[in-house]
């Protein structure tokens, strides 16, 4: 089945540092990637939606000049966390779908990130 | 607005049946989808359901109505390392995924 690579797996970072999140879609194109964020015990948050060759969507409450996201590509998509804050420590997840094959089909997650900022 | 309602734990005896619900409200329906997720994991794909009906998958089944705008899933003969939890997430006109917050499995000896 289609494979998502999300990297790194985790990551500690100090205070006032950026950190960039990389999600590959293994053996597929992806136009749309979508990024998540999931604090402990809770679901995930859609927090944008990337798009390949144009600007991300973000959703209501969703900073895009602190989350940037590029989608350069068809299978990659990076998420940057600017000028992180110990509040920002979170588990950061990726997904896409394989629209090839159709709208029915299931998301296809990364491994996810665990970001600590310290 | 757009709602997913599901329980936040559930707990069951190895080798029980346990079902887990999940009503939605949302604009336009286009499936339902069930995944599984462990602690300090990615979600994992269970089922997709889309006409009404059940779909058995092995010792997993989900279910869909959608006049009720209801699911469940169904899990048999249950395992230790089924302790998880579990997510419904439908999908909206826009072909956009809305989650549930997910229900804690524990499962017990």
């Amino acid at each position: 089945g289609a494979v998502v690579s999300q990297h790194p797996s985790r990551v500690i970072c100090k205070s006032g540092t950026s950190v960039k999140i990389e999600c590959r879609s293994l053996d597929f194109q992806a136009t749309t990637m979508f990024w998540y964020r999931q604090f402990p015990k809770q679901s995930l948050m859609l927090m944008a939606t990337s798009n390949e060759g144009s600007k991300a969507t973000y959703e209501q409450g969703v900073e895009k000049d602190k989350f940037l996201i590029n989608h350069a590509s068809l299978t990659l998509s990076t998420l940057t966390v600017t000028s992180a804050h110990p509040e920002d420590s979170s588990f950061y997840i990726c997904s896409a779908r394989d629209e090839e094959e159709g709208t029915d089909t299931e998301a296809f997650f990364g491994q996810g990130t665990r970001l600590t900022v310290v | 607005g757009q709602n997913i309602d599901q329980p936040t734990e559930m707990t069951a005896t190895e080798g029980a049946i346990v079902q887990i619900n999940c009503t939605y409200q949302t604009s336009g329906f286009n499936g339902l989808f069930w995944y599984q997720q462990h602690a300090g994991e990615a979600p994992t794909f269970l089922s997709y359901n889309v006409l009404d009906g059940l779909e058995e998958k092995g010792r997993f089944s989900s279910f869909l109505s959608r006049s009720k705008g209801y699911s469940y899933l169904l899990l048999k003969e249950l395992q230790m390392k089924d302790s998880a939890s579990y997510l419904c997430a439908a999908v909206d006109s826009n072909y956009q995924l809305i989650w549930g917050a997910g229900t804690k499995l524990i499962i017990k000896p």
